[in-house]
């Protein structure tokens, strides 16, 4: 099945910027959404579409997209961004159109 | 402001079926997507599949042999059953709220539920 690719971990220092990727085929042809998750809690969505932040999400956070690679920015990081953040889209492999999730990428913020 | 609650048995023996139910509050269940989620143990986050208000469904092809998804629009509800059960099945779950026809996302979670496969 299609996968979704994630670096692992990812670390930013306060205040810098951070690009966190996520690579996979469907990624040319469908749009990604961004989830940010913190211990124990459930996952949030971050960014959506094009470039769409849900009310209350912060405008250091924004989404981009180019080929097979989708990318979530957070321009001057806060401590409070250190976090799991997985991407999510279409999966288009063989006969099926389901949905599928990055392995998550573990932001340190240092 | 819509919210979702998931409930259901917290420990489930092997081979038997996890029946979870999530309750859709402050909206209606009509024209959205409805999805199931899991997260095991320190890992990440995998799709079970989603129902449409209508009724017509979408599974992970890897889950889909167990699963069935169900939504009852008079109570606001949307359920999961997983049969046969094991270990591996042993996660939180989560139900989420989602738009799957261009923009691909999902916006409103339920604070999630553990459920443990062991005898």
């Amino acid at each position: 099945s299609s996968e979704l690719t994630q670096d692992p971990a990812v670390s930013v220092a306060l205040g810098q910027t951070v690009r966190i990727t996520c690579q996979g085929d469907s990624l040319r042809s469908y749009y990604a959404s961004w989830y940010q998750q913190k211990p124990g809690q459930a996952p949030v969505l971050v960014i959506y579409g094009k470039n769409n932040r849900p009310s209350g999400i912060p405008d250091r956070f924004s989404g981009s997209s180019s080929g097979n690679t989708a990318s979530l920015t957070i321009t001057g990081a806060q401590a409070e961004d250190e976090a799991d953040y997985y991407c999510n889209s279409r999966d288009s492999s063989g006969n099926h159109l389901g949905v599928v999730f990055g392995g998550g990428t573990k932001l340190t913020v240092l | 402001q819509v919210q979702l609650q998931e409930s259901g048995p917290g420990l489930v023996k092997p081979s038997e079926t996890l029946s979870l139910t999530c309750t859709v509050s402050g909206g209606s269940i009509s024209s959205y997507y409805w999805s199931w989620i899991r997260q095991p143990p320190g890992k990440g986050l995998e799709w079970i599949g989603y129902i449409y208000y209508s009724g017509s469904t979408n599974y992970n092809p890897s889950l889909k042999s167990r699963v069935t998804i169900s939504v009852d629009t008079s109570k606001n509800q949307f359920s999961l059953k997983l049969s046969s059960v094991t270990a591996a099945d042993t996660a939180v779950y989560y139900c989420a709220r989602g738009n799957w026809n261009d923009e691909n996302y999902m916006d409103v979670w339920g604070k999630g539920t553990t459920v443990t496969v062991s005898s």
